[in-house]
């Protein structure tokens, strides 16, 4: 089965800093998906950016980046000019491609970011 | 609508009652999901529906959780005898078809407090 580990429960960054949270998961799939989502306050869970795992080249969303590294099975995120609306909860996703057309997502158990002024 | 929109927002409960949720998804998507979120967890999968019908129900913890969408659209997710290790989010999420392409719209979910 898959699984999704987020190592860092709670991280702080300063205002227009870089921050990078970490992601590890476990698959024996060689195609799947890898997104990282944030849940504020709000309870909604936003898309921030999403990775093929067959792309080599890393996504980029503005601000919002990630480093994957497929054989390490790796996938962290980086945010920079860190800004206060970025405060949440957030949280790394796999899915996979095979087991039938669920397409269901495996997260991981989140990490909460704080933005200091 | 214009997003997935889950009724009630927030649900206190006696334990042993019974509860209904509700999701309504974005007009037009077939598939829609139920996720559970235990306090200091992520959401964990209940249960798929593409259309009317469960394509997969593998997530549901037992025979207490069942789940309807009649009309392919707005879908209920009904606990039995509810039980205190039933407090949650339960999130909804919709997408065009089942899919990471098309992207999932999630919902605010509801917070279900069983006392």
């Amino acid at each position: 089965a898959q699984t999704v580990t987020q190592s860092q429960p709670e991280m702080s960054v300063q205002e227009a800093e870089t921050v990078t949270l970490s992601c590890t998961y476990d698959t024996s799939e060689s195609d799947y998906y890898l997104f990282w989502y944030k849940q504020p306050p709000s309870r909604q869970m936003i898309l921030v950016i999403r990775q093929e795992a067959y792309k080599q080249q890393n996504a980029t969303e503005n601000r919002f980046s990630v480093n994957f590294q497929k054989a390490a099975k790796s996938f962290s995120l980086k945010i920079s000019d860190s800004q206060l609306g970025d405060a949440a909860m957030y949280f790394c996703a796999y899915q996979g491609t095979y087991g039938g057309a669920t397409n269901k997502l495996i997260f991981g158990t989140g990490t909460l970011l704080a933005v200091q002024p | 609508g214009a997003g997935v929109s889950q009724t009630p927002s927030n649900k206190v409960t006696e334990k042993g009652k019974y509860v209904e949720l509700r999701c309504d998804p974005i007009s037009g998507h077939t598939a829609l999901y139920w996720y559970r979120q235990s306090l200091g967890q992520g959401p964990e999968f209940l249960i798929y529906f593409q259309g009317t019908g469960a394509a997969d129900d593998s997530g549901l913890p037992n025979d207490r959780f069942f789940a309807v969408r009649p009309e392919g659209s707005v879908s209920t997710l009904k606990i039995q005898r509810t039980e205190r290790g039933d407090s949650a989010v339960y999130l909804c999420a919709s997408s065009f078809s089942a899919g990471w392409y098309y992207g999932y719209t999630f919902g605010s979910g509801t917070r279900l407090t069983v006392v």
